[in-house]
């Protein structure tokens, strides 16, 4: 079963403008949860993690997410993109003995 | 920070070869590693496992004959892709949990493995 997901395989931005990337979990318990980046032909860059506390995590680079218990979302945003944010950003789960499961991956096109 | 190596960066390899990948810990232990797989266009795929000292624990539908790992000290994991295919060529991904840290893990730069 599928323990994260990304429904959105692309979003596509204006530079100044807020950006959301979407992400939904399906683990029972507590979920500890994970938003990375990658740039072409790179591997991944950790951007913000959720363990426990506050609902608003942030992170890297101006980023930020929200853990939503009730709806089992952890949207990644950021108030005002830029264009090199434009790349790869994969939501993850950590599972039994520290694995990560990742989306699928959506990709960011942040125009000028 | 901490920093994970991998080696190659990009090889280029002929059908039936064997291709080894290198994933280093540069200034932590690590006494897990896990190896991933990389389609284009598509996400993380988990492999395996690495613990150092023993063997390596296999995704379901990953043949442990083919994609061979070695952890032999707390900063290195090797993987060994064996008699490979143009369906072996990929994106590979390593990460290295800090042992001291518990939990965080660090990715590698990524290994692109072409098979001609």
């Amino acid at each position: 079963a599928q323990s994260v997901a990304q429904p959105e395989d692309q979003v596509n931005v204006a530079e100044g403008n807020p950006l959301t990337v979407k992400c939904t979990y399906s683990v029972s318990g507590n979920p500890y949860l994970f938003w990375y980046v990658q740039y072409p032909n790179r591997g991944l860059q950790f951007l913000l993690k959720y363990i426990t506390g506050d609902n608003l995590v942030k992170g890297s680079y101006g980023f930020e997410a929200e853990f939503n218990k009730s709806q089992t979302s952890f949207h990644l945003k950021k108030p005002s993109a830029l264009v090199s944010d434009s790349a790869l950003y994969f939501c993850a789960v950590r599972k039994n003995f520290n694995k990560f499961y990742f989306g699928s991956g959506t990709k960011l096109n942040v125009k000028p | 920070g901490a920093v994970v190596s991998q080696h190659p960066s990009w090889v280029i390899c002929k059908s039936g070869t064997s291709v080894k990948i290198e994933c280093r810990s540069l200034d932590f232990q690590a006494t897990t590693m896990f190896w991933y797989r990389q389609f284009p266009k598509q996400s993380l795929m988990l492999m395996a496992t690495s613990n150092e000292g023993s063997k390596a624990t296999y995704e379901q539908g990953v043949e442990k004959d083919k994609f061979l790992i070695n952890h032999a000290s707390l900063t290195l994991s090797t993987l060994t892709v064996t008699s490979a295919h143009p369906e072996d060529s990929s994106f590979y991904i390593c990460s290295a949990r800090d042992t001291a840290s518990g939990w965080e893990q660090f990715f590698g730069p990524g290994t692109r493995l072409t098979v001609l």
